[in-house]
């Protein structure tokens, strides 16, 4: 199976960069996506197709994919990004695949 | 607006199965494929499987293949799945969600049903 492994927890002054990564054999060859989920609702599509962003998402929300690390940024991170965080690819062989998650805090 | 509004909350005993469904509105219904995805509490997204609300065509993960039916009505524009012996492990919130581009069943999640607490206990 396909595993795409993330750190279970990033920390974030309000205002300051928050680097979220994502990390799977030759993920460079696949697209990632990216999704927030605050606490007791449906995730939320931040970033799609490696560093696309969905109509209506900031502009501080960026995305990079490159090797086997697929990375989210967030820049001048706000109180409202709190949140967790799952990437997402295709695998021929398993499927949609998703990341284990980050929980984002800012402090 | 695109919406997928998904049936209430269910509580199951082992061994039992459970049907959950997800209206879909506000797009064209055969453009998009619709996904399942669940979450455990306090667990992460799993993926369940895929259908094709044109054809009909599905397809799941190994650990659901035998366990998961994925249906649809073009008629009402629902999709059903359908979720076979279950035990106190398939506890958990069930999501479906549609895709972003047109006719590609590789393609991001757009939009999300709110989601379905499926509660599995003697």
């Amino acid at each position: 199976s396909y595993d795409l492994i993330q750190p279970p927890s990033v920390s974030v002054p309000p205002g300051q960069t928050a680097i979220i990564t994502c990390s799977g054999n030759k993920l460079s060859d696949k697209d990632v996506c990216w999704y927030q989920q605050r606490p007791g609702q449906s995730p939320v599509l931040v970033m799609y197709q490696n560093a696309r962003r969905p109509s209506g998402i900031p502009e501080r929300f960026s995305g990079s994919n490159s090797g086997n690390t697929a990375t989210l940024t967030i820049t001048g991170t706000q109180a409202m990004d709190e949140a967790d965080y799952f990437c997402q690819a295709w695998d021929g062989s398993s499927g949609s695949v998703f990341g284990t998650g980050t929980k984002v805090t800012v402090l | 607006q695109v919406q997928l509004v998904q049936s209430g909350a269910e509580v199951k005993k082992p061994g039992a199965s459970v049907r959950v469904s997800c209206k879909a509105s506000g797009y064209t219904f055969s453009d998009h494929y619709v996904h399942w995805v669940r979450q455990a509490p306090g667990q992460g997204l799993e993926w369940m499987g895929i259908v094709d609300p044109l054809t009909g065509s599905t397809q799941f993960p190994p650990r659901f293949q035998d366990r998961v039916t994925l249906t649809r009505d073009p008629s009402t524009t629902t999709v059903y799945m359908e979720l076979r012996s279950l035990t106190s492990e398939d506890t958990a919130v069930y999501y479906c969600a549609k895709t972003i581009e047109f006719r590609l069943s590789t393609a991001a999640f757009d939009f999300w049903g709110q989601g379905t607490l499926v509660t599995v206990s003697s």
